[in-house]
């Protein structure tokens, strides 16, 4: 089944403690992204990738990092979190930003920092 | 530079009853133009596109979109509403490539209520 898929679902953690949230993608797409998402606020992107070792920032960039070493994964990562990053994320993947094709997303990580 | 509203928080509407939620765009060139479909604990949905055409645009599970130039609108509608379409929607534009810059642009999210 063509899908993204986001691990862990759920996580709680404490302010400072390094943490990385997993992507991949079984579609051989190019790009991918990172969105938060916040009541009032909709969907705002914090990073993206339009292939393997291309990551860019997104619109709210700061506390996170990323890397693409390999086309499939899109890994998030919090250094050091801080209770402002406690959200909703989704990782999104689709095959060229150049086409008009859409996204497919992932379930989600609710993320919940303390 | 890009933008998207939904002027609508929540709408609600009785099933059987036809259901409109609101999408207004900015671009500086020619939209793409998308509507997403949250459901509780779930990833949005792709439900449909618009990039070139027909302004009328069908999509899955009954949903359709009109597109309207002149307004710069992109409401999404169907014609009978069900209780299982109550989730979250969401509306996106990506620039056609004109400006050189390839993003997408999420609205704000609009709380759909069907009500029995």
């Amino acid at each position: 089944e063509a899908q993204v898929t986001q691990n862990p679902r759920y996580l709680i953690t404490v302010t400072g403690k390094k943490l990385t949230v997993t992507c991949s993608q079984n579609m051989n797409h190019e790009y991918m992204s990172w969105y938060r998402q916040d009541p009032g606020l909709g969907l705002r992107q914090i990073y993206y990738s339009m292939n393997v070792e291309a990551t860019d920032k997104g619109d709210v960039p700061e506390g996170y990092k990323v890397s693409r070493k390999e086309k499939r994964n899109f890994p998030l990562i919090l250094e050091s979190p801080s209770p402002n990053q406690t959200s909703l994320y989704f990782c999104a993947s689709s095959l060229s930003l150049q086409g008009n094709y859409g996204y497919t997303f992932g379930s989600g990580t609710r993320l919940t920092v303390v | 530079a890009q933008s998207v509203a939904q002027p609508e928080d929540q709408v609600n509407v009785a099933e059987g009853n036809p259901l409109t939620v609101k999408c207004t765009y900015s671009v500086s060139g020619n939209p793409y133009l998308f509507w997403y479909v949250q459901y509780p604990n779930r990833g949005l949905q792709f439900l449909l596109k618009y990039i070139t055409g027909d302004n009328l645009v069908k999509g899955s599970y009954g949903f359709e979109a009109e597109f309207n130039k002149s307004q710069t609108s992109f409401h999404l509608k169907k014609p009978s509403a069900l209780v299982s379409d109550s989730a979250l929607y969401f509306c996106a534009v990506r620039d056609a490539g004109t400006s050189g810059t390839y993003k997408y642009i999420f609205g704000t999210g609009t709380r759909l209520k069907v009500l029995a």
